[in-house]
């Protein structure tokens, strides 16, 4: 069983539609990261939430808007999406935000289709 | 400039053979983790082996070896004795003293053939 879940596993939606994703993780990790994955790219960091910082990917569209109401959980609210925003998106955290050796956790990831 | 780079997009690789995954990165960082994951296709990413700049023994977790070259800024995963289950993307990637992101390679998609 992983210790990072995330909610829905698929999602299709309108370009008109609100949505949001769910992430919660119970390791007691103290930094938690939302990123997508396209098909062919490499994986693109979007938000950073840590003790130490937030930290925003300044090329992510606001109509994404992230969401850390305390330490465990982690919320990505979609907007107005479009057709290229269709992809995976992983939820991963990790004991701190910065260190060489820190490793990160994924959840399974949500795999959305904006139609 | 690609920081980390997987120059084999896919690989065949019969069962039970040993297979190298290749990875060669890029920093000023003195120091610095390597990590590699592996993601079926079920889409989470499972975290295989770490090294780091700093580790004079290159890493070892069960099947999993990681050919650590610093000089040559290389970090190969070895996986011995491959199993079907081992089918899947394989991603290297890097965390810097620098920086607090763990940057990702474009990954190599393993298929292992009974």
């Amino acid at each position: 069983e992983t210790g990072v879940t995330q909610t829905p596993r698929h999602l299709v939606m309108g370009m008109t539609n609100k949505k949001s994703l769910k992430c919660e993780q119970h390791l007691g990790h103290n930094a938690m990261y939302w990123y997508k994955q396209s098909a062919k790219k490499p994986l693109e960091l979007m938000f950073v939430y840590s003790l130490e910082e937030r930290v925003e990917n300044n090329s992510v569209p606001s109509r994404f808007s992230p969401e850390c109401p305390n330490s465990s959980h982690l919320f990505l609210h979609l907007h107005t999406l479009q057709p290229e925003d269709s992809a995976l998106y992983l939820c991963a955290s990790s004991p701190r935000g910065r260190g060489v050796n820190t490793e990160a956790f994924f959840g399974q990831g949500t795999r959305l289709t904006v139609v | 400039a690609q920081k980390i780079t997987q120059t084999q997009p896919g690989m065949f690789v019969q069962e039970k053979e040993a297979v190298t995954l290749d990875c060669t990165y890029d920093t000023s960082d003195q120091s610095y983790g390597l990590f590699w994951y592996k993601q079926p296709s079920s889409g989470e990413m499972i975290f295989l082996i770490y090294q780091g700049s700093y580790d004079e023994q290159n890493a070892t977790e069960g099947r999993y070896s990681l050919n650590f070259q610093k000089a040559r800024k290389s970090a190969n995963l070895v996986i011995s004795a491959s199993q079907l289950g081992d089918s899947a993307m394989y991603f290297c990637a890097m965390r810097e003293d620098s920086n607090y992101q763990l940057i990702w390679g474009a990954g190599t998609k393993l298929i292992i053939k009974p």
